[in-house]
């Protein structure tokens, strides 16, 4: 079974420039997650998809951040403009329902300059 | 706002030794899970623990959960070098928003 794909794994840009982050989850997972982790800390949850229904975006800093789920797949994250705090790895998970185990990506490293 | 709160947040022992960390959380929850996350990896899941459920096993790893204080604790037993990582609680509360904690970082020294 394939896991959770990323893309890209790395990315450098300017502060004020946009980037886009790519999430295809498990097959038949209706539960799709987006995490913010900064260097240190626990992953905060940005935005939760259940198939390509929101059931939760409150940490998400919408003046600049936002996201997809398209058909209930595939997912992805944008930030316009991007700002130096942005700095972070974006997980991407899934599982089959909330209250099972959830699969992460390798996680995208996002470093802002 | 993070969900889980872990404790200790860091802690240090020699191969051999059991790990214990803690996690409290702040809201009813159907679920608690613990992952490991090794440096610059993503995160693995071990165990998860059913908010009626007191104890779980899982090879050297031993969850419990006490709802009506809001905790839970894992404990790794005969802890190996391997071992060292980042150890976050999970919870799903009652509206399905899934939270993480912010971590305790486990090194344990051969």
């Amino acid at each position: 079974e394939a896991g959770v794909a990323q893309s890209p794994r790395y990315k450098i840009i300017e502060k004020r420039q946009s980037v886009a982050f790519w999430c295809n989850p498990i097959s038949g997972h209706a539960t799709l997650y987006w995490y913010q982790q900064i260097l240190g800390q626990g992953p905060k949850l940005l935005i939760q998809f259940q198939n390509n229904g929101v059931v939760d975006d409150s940490q998400l800093p919408k003046d600049r951040f936002s996201a997809e789920r398209l058909k209930g797949v595939d997912s992805t994250l944008k930030i316009q403009p991007a700002k130096l705090e942005d700095s972070a790895v974006y997980l991407c998970a899934s599982s089959l329902v909330v209250t099972t185990e959830a699969f992460f990506g390798q996680g995208t490293r996002l470093t802002v300059v | 706002s993070q969900q889980g709160e872990e404790d200790p947040q860091a802690l240090s022992i020699q191969e051999g030794e059991n790990a214990t960390m803690n996690c409290s959380y702040k809201t009813s929850i159907n679920n608690l899970q613990w992952y490991r996350q090794n440096s610059g990896r993503g995160l693995v899941h071990l165990i998860l623990i059913r908010s009626n459920e007191r104890e779980k096993h899982s090879g050297r790893l031993r969850v419990t959960l006490d709802t009506s204080k809001k905790s839970s604790s894992l404990l790794i037993t005969a802890s190996r070098a391997a071992d060292t990582a980042s150890y976050f609680c999970a919870t799903d509360d009652n509206f399905n928003k899934f939270y993480f904690g912010s971590g305790t970082k486990l090194n344990v020294k051969p």
